[in-house]
């Protein structure tokens, strides 16, 4: 799986959008960009996911780059309990195999 | 959204012991499972892949013989440290995938502390 690059951590106040960037300049072009996030001593939720177009569901947005090096996940209104740690995660699509996390951002949401 | 259970959520046992812990799909069926380490402060790291039916697949450095995976059923996973020693202390999750899915399904991780 190609490696991703994330900030170790990040502040957003309450209310507004949290932007978190991921970089991953070498991704595949049937490599996809998921997004998980996990709050302090629980298993790991998936967020989105997205190959080259912009994706939005309940939770967030994804924004992929043109060249697909980079990506940005957006939580729109940010809420207390949006605080965790974010993994940006690129691998194939639809694979049958586990993931391999990095070290993430850790966003916390200031009151 | 699909749900994965554990059992249990916390477990302290002492050195030399075996302790078994269970993964499981509670709505959809579970083709694969796997099985995730996480020590404090630092990211999860994948121990091995479970298959319903056939023998499980560990990662480079995880000790086959001391960390027993049963995938049993198409709901049930279980995880079994053998002869735990403190160093064995972590938080165990597990996340459970229906094939060729775009989402892995997590369960809410067990605590072992081996004293």
């Amino acid at each position: 799986d190609a490696k991703t690059t994330q900030p170790t951590s990040m502040d957003c106040a309450e209310g507004r959008a949290a932007n978190l960037p991921c970089n991953h300049s070498t991704i595949s072009g049937n490599e996809y960009v998921y997004w998980y996030r996990q709050i302090h001593s629980q298993g790991p939720q998936y967020i989105i996911h997205g190959l080259k177009n912009n994706e939005t569901n309940e939770m967030a947005s994804l924004i992929i780059t043109e060249d697909r090096k980079s990506s940005t996940l957006i939580l729109p209104h940010a809420t207390l309990r949006d605080t965790a740690v974010y993994y940006c995660i690129v691998r194939p699509g639809g694979g049958a195999d586990g993931l391999t996390f990095g070290k993430g951002t850790h966003l916390i949401i200031q009151p | 959204g699909a749900v994965v259970s554990q059992h249990p959520s916390r477990v302290i046992c002492k050195s030399g012991t075996s302790v078994k812990i269970e993964c499981r799909s509670l709505d959809f069926q579970a083709t694969t499972m796997f099985w995730y380490r996480q020590f404090p402060k630092q990211s999860l790291m994948l121990m091995a892949t479970s298959n319903e039916g056939s023998k499980a697949t560990y990662e480079q450095g995880v000790e086959k013989d001391k960390f027993l995976i049963n995938h049993a059923s198409l709901t049930l996973s279980t995880l079994t440290v053998t002869s735990a020693h403190p160093e064995d202390s972590s938080f165990y999750i597990c996340s459970a995938g229906q094939g060729r899915t775009y989402e892995q399904y997590f369960g809410p991780g067990t605590r072992l502390t081996v004293t």
